[in-house]
């Protein structure tokens, strides 16, 4: 099956500007993830969807930071307007609960490298 | 105090050594517990999932909990170039968002 697929994987934009980021997730994953690691520390969690619902938006940054999610499909994460701060690598997860509503892991993507200047 | 911490190292080993790499949490509600593997410019992989305390091997790959002292592990055994990666632990209470240390970079000698 493909994987979890996120694009661009680079991105450098200027203080102020504004970037979008896109990630699908495997197809029928219900649960999807944006995680942040600014450099040095440790993967830190953004937000969460179930199907096109946010469920946990506790870890968004600012209000800088709108994410969508279209039909429960792909979900985009736009930064706008972009700080020096917001510099790092964002991954998109998905996962698929069994009928139990266990979670055995997510899926990461291999993540977009932001770079604001 | 971080819920997940974890020395970043980097530890360097020569090949076929044993690789101990330990994390410890605060919280008493984690239940599930994570080793992923994260390659350089790659995503983290999945490498083993333990639920609550006790052992669990998969190949060369050992996870341990013991949730009385709060402790996680995960061992390498005949660790090979190949396993040279960023290693990082996680957890969470369920539902959701995933708790994750700060990885520790392991490189395997020929």
């Amino acid at each position: 099956e493909a994987g979890v697929t996120q694009f661009p994987s680079h991105s450098v934009i200027e203080k102020g500007q504004t970037v979008t980021l896109r990630c699908d997730p495997i197809s029928g994953h219900d649960n999807l993830y944006w995680y942040r690691r600014v450099m040095g520390k440790e993967i830190k969690f953004l937000l969460h969807f179930v199907k096109e619902s946010k469920q946990d938006e506790s870890g968004m940054p600012n209000n800088r930071f709108l994410a969508e999610r279209t039909g429960g499909t792909y979900s985009t994460l736009k930064v706008q307007p972009a700080e020096l701060e917001d510099s790092g690598v964002y991954f998109c997860a998905s996962s698929q609960d069994d009928v139990q509503g266990k979670n055995y892991g997510y899926t990461f993507g291999s993540g977009t490298r932001l770079t604001v200047v | 105090q971080k819920e997940v911490e974890q020395d970043p190292g980097p530890l360097s080993v020569p090949e076929g050594a044993i690789v101990s790499l330990n994390c410890t949490y605060s919280n008493s509600a984690f239940q599930y517990f994570m080793w992923y593997r994260q390659y350089s410019r790659k995503g983290p992989e999945l490498l083993m999932y333990t639920y609550s305390s006790g052992n669990k091997e998969d190949g060369r790959f050992t996870a341990q909990v013991d949730k009385s002292s709060k402790y996680i592990s995960l061992f390498i055994r005949d660790s090979q170039p190949s396993d040279s990666a960023t290693y990082l632990c996680a957890s969470y209470p369920p539902p959701g968002k995933l708790i994750f240390g700060q990885g520790t970079t392991l490189q395997v000698k020929p």
